[in-house]
């Protein structure tokens, strides 16, 4: 079964605009974190922002925040005042608690920002 | 601070050939991961070590690979025979499991078998 489904395979949005990226997931643990990374065209996966499930806060990092709903099981990233720069793949990932360290990514969404 | 390295950055050689990739973690990170990325499969674990010993190792595809972690600041995973279908993006991440949260990645190997 899919833990993690990222239902957009691409985006495009005009700089300065804020988007919203979507990410569900699947779960019967009640101790679980989810995150988001970024991979730019270079490659590399660069962390973004996590959410545990027990925080009663959605998390903020910067223009990054996170829009976790919990009864939904949605995670949904946010970026602020869209960049040039933020153009790249986004990916969402699940850790399970029972599974210790071990992280599911969902396929990604390629985010395009446009002049 | 030095982030996760991996040698080499990219590999191409010929199917039958042994390949050797190699990662050194963050320095104080007790865990360190193996991932695999493809088009067609996503980003998928392969293994994972907690301090130095290998946890989980059900994402190996087969008998053709094998990794390994002799000290808390090396790591290699080693593919021989080397086949066409090998051909992806290795990435080696670490983290550390008192306080800290987030897998940080290296810059990944490209790996090419002709």
């Amino acid at each position: 079964a899919q833990k993690i489904t990222q239902t957009q395979p691409g985006m495009f949005v005009q700089e300065k605009e804020a988007v919203t990226l979507d990410c569900t997931y699947d779960t019967s643990d009640q101790s679980y974190g989810l995150f988001w990374y970024k991979q730019p065209s270079s490659g590399e996966m660069i962390f973004l922002i996590y959410q545990g499930s027990y925080d009663e806060q959605n998390a903020t990092e910067g223009r990054y925040s996170l829009n976790f709903q919990k009864a939904r099981k949605s995670a949904n990233l946010v970026i602020s005042a869209s960049q040039l720069g933020d153009s790249a793949m986004y990916f969402c990932a699940m850790r399970e608690w029972q599974g210790a360290q071990k992280l599911v990514f969902g396929q990604g969404t390629r985010l395009t920002i446009n002049p | 601070d030095a982030g996760v390295i991996q040698s080499p950055r990219h590999e191409v050689t010929e199917m039958g050939q042994e390949v050797t990739l190699r990662c050194k973690p963050i320095s104080g990170h007790d865990y360190l991961f193996w991932y695999r990325q493809t088009m067609m499969r996503g980003l998928e674990l392969l293994i994972y070590f907690n301090n130095n010993v290998p946890i989980d190792d059900s994402g190996m595809p087969e008998d053709r690979f094998s990794a390994k972690m002799p000290n808390a600041s090396f790591s290699t995973l080693k593919i021989q025979p080397s086949e066409p279908r090998d051909s992806a993006v290795y990435f080696c991440a670490s983290s550390s499991g008192t306080g800290g949260i987030a897998q940080h990645f290296g810059d990944g190997t490209r790996l090419s078998i002709l």
